[in-house]
């Protein structure tokens, strides 16, 4: 158990919708960075909070957006879903901003139909 | 821009066969090097990593060695079991860059066969 928490482990929703993914850090982590994998692009980097702020961006379409909460949970959302959106989203925490993200958690099954 | 490269799998492999599985690099600078395990199912788990060239990284019986002059960091281990089934997956960290900028490798599974 890597102490980072998902959820839901599953969404299935359609085109255009817009969807929440939550993620809970291994408690004392005060970083957490999202990531997308899909079987075409592999694993990406979206985006990096370190205890509310935002630290970092990757690939993140300007339909997503993502935030830290004061009790360091993190949201990512998705918008005007796409087809291209199904993929599994991970959510992974770090201690200290500049840490290599080294608690992952489960993910989040998103397909779009 | 900086990137992994990784052995196509999958890689099949008898219990107690000798395991490489190949990483190159593409980067500027100095970056940090690491290999990360995801077992079916699951989110991915830090395997073990290193930081500056020469180092060795070790952990449950695997081990990746920093190699600059072939920009190389394969993962190897003296004796697989079925348990080491999963994808593994071989990553840098520029710190250059953007800090929460894992780049990784497309991944090789393997599978142990008893």
């Amino acid at each position: 158990d890597s102490g980072v928490t998902q959820t839901p482990k599953h969404l299935i929703t359609a085109t255009g919708q817009r969807v929440t993914l939550r993620c809970s850090p291994r408690s004392g982590d005060l970083s957490v960075y999202w990531y997308q994998q899909s079987l075409d692009q592999g694993l990406q980097f979206l985006i990096q909070y370190y205890n509310g702020e935002e630290r970092a961006k990757g690939n993140i379409l300007e339909r997503f957006s993502a935030q830290q909460f004061p009790d360091l949970h993190s949201e990512l959302n998705l918008s005007s879903l796409e087809l291209g959106d199904s993929a599994l989203y991970f959510c992974a925490s770090s201690v200290r901003d500049g840490n290599q993200p080294q608690h992952f958690g489960d993910g989040t099954r998103l397909s779009i139909l | 821009g900086d990137s992994v490269t990784q052995m196509e799998g999958p890689v099949t492999l008898s219990e107690e066969a000798f395991l490489t599985i190949n990483c190159t690099y593409t980067a500027t600078g100095y970056p940090s090097l690491f290999w990360y395990v995801q077992y079916p199912g699951e989110g991915l788990q830090l395997l073990l990593k290193a930081t500056k060239a020469d180092d060795k990284g070790s952990n449950k019986g695997f081990e990746a060695t920093y190699r600059k002059e072939t920009t190389s960091f394969h993962l190897e281990k003296g004796s697989v079991q079925v348990s080491d089934s999963a994808v593994y997956f071989c990553a840098l960290l520029n710190y250059g860059g953007s800090q929460g900028n894992l780049i990784f490798g497309k991944g090789t599974k393997l599978s142990v066969k008893p």
